[in-house]
């Protein structure tokens, strides 16, 4: 059975630009979750989606969003890029949403930004 | 405000030693306590959760303890192998509210970065 995907494995943005980050839950899984890890402020949730519908949010601002499509696939956008939006960005996925379950992580987008 | 402190920060352990990690939290309102660990180049993997009406719970090496009452919980790693070499994170689940509305996703420690020598 095939992990979680996120495409593509690495990124180089400028600042000022935006970005879009795929990721491929577990087949059956209908919730995909969003996290960036750094190095200062280590991981941090971002957002959950639950068939097609933003069920939970972090404390980002509005320039991180998300949406995830009829097959459970998410992406994640990052409009207006900064500098400290260099960062490893990980997706989970589960089955059922519920959070307390098992999250399946992916291997992550590194993400930087110049 | 870190919803959940853990320490050490890095910790080096013999082979066949114990590795402890512990962790504190604030927020009554988690009610999910997970571990994650992470190698280099990799997500993070679930490698054991309680919830807080049990005080421990034991999978293989792998123990959790928990303290309702003092807010802590901790990881026991016994017999640690170079293997367990990694980075682990602790985290809980529950609503943790900000300015502006609120989020029900794992909030996580800092890591523990958890050398196993040979």
């Amino acid at each position: 059975k095939a992990g979680v995907t996120q495409t593509p494995r690495y990124l180089i943005k400028t600042r000022g630009q935006q970005v879009t980050l795929s990721c491929s839950p577990i087949s059956g899984h209908r919730s995909v979750s969003w996290y960036q890890q750094t190095p200062g402020q280590g991981l941090q949730f971002l957002f959950e989606y639950f068939s097609e519908t933003q069920r939970n949010k972090g404390n980002f601002p509005g320039r991180f969003s998300g949406r995830q499509f009829s097959n459970s696939r998410s992406e994640m956008n990052v409009s207006t890029l900064e500098l400290g939006d260099s960062a490893l960005y990980l997706c989970a996925s589960s089955l059922a949403g519920t959070s307390r379950e098992k999250l399946f992580f992916g291997s992550g987008t590194q993400l930087s930004v110049l | 405000q870190q919803q959940v402190k853990q320490s050490p920060q890095s910790l080096i352990v013999q082979k066949g030693g114990i590795s402890i990690i512990n962790c504190a939290y604030e927020n009554t309102a988690f009610d999910y306590f997970p571990w994650y660990q992470q190698f280099p180049g990799k997500g993070p993997a679930l490698l054991i959760a309680i919830r807080p009406d049990v005080s421990e719970k034991k999978e293989g090496r792998f123990t959790i303890s928990f303290n309702k009452s003092a807010k802590q919980f901790s990881l026991h790693i016994m017999d640690s192998q170079p293997g367990d070499s990694a980075t682990y994170f602790c985290a809980a689940i529950g609503l943790v509210p900000y300015s502006g509305g609120g989020a029900d996703g794992l909030t996580f420690g800092k890591g523990t970065h958890l050398i196993i020598q040979p």
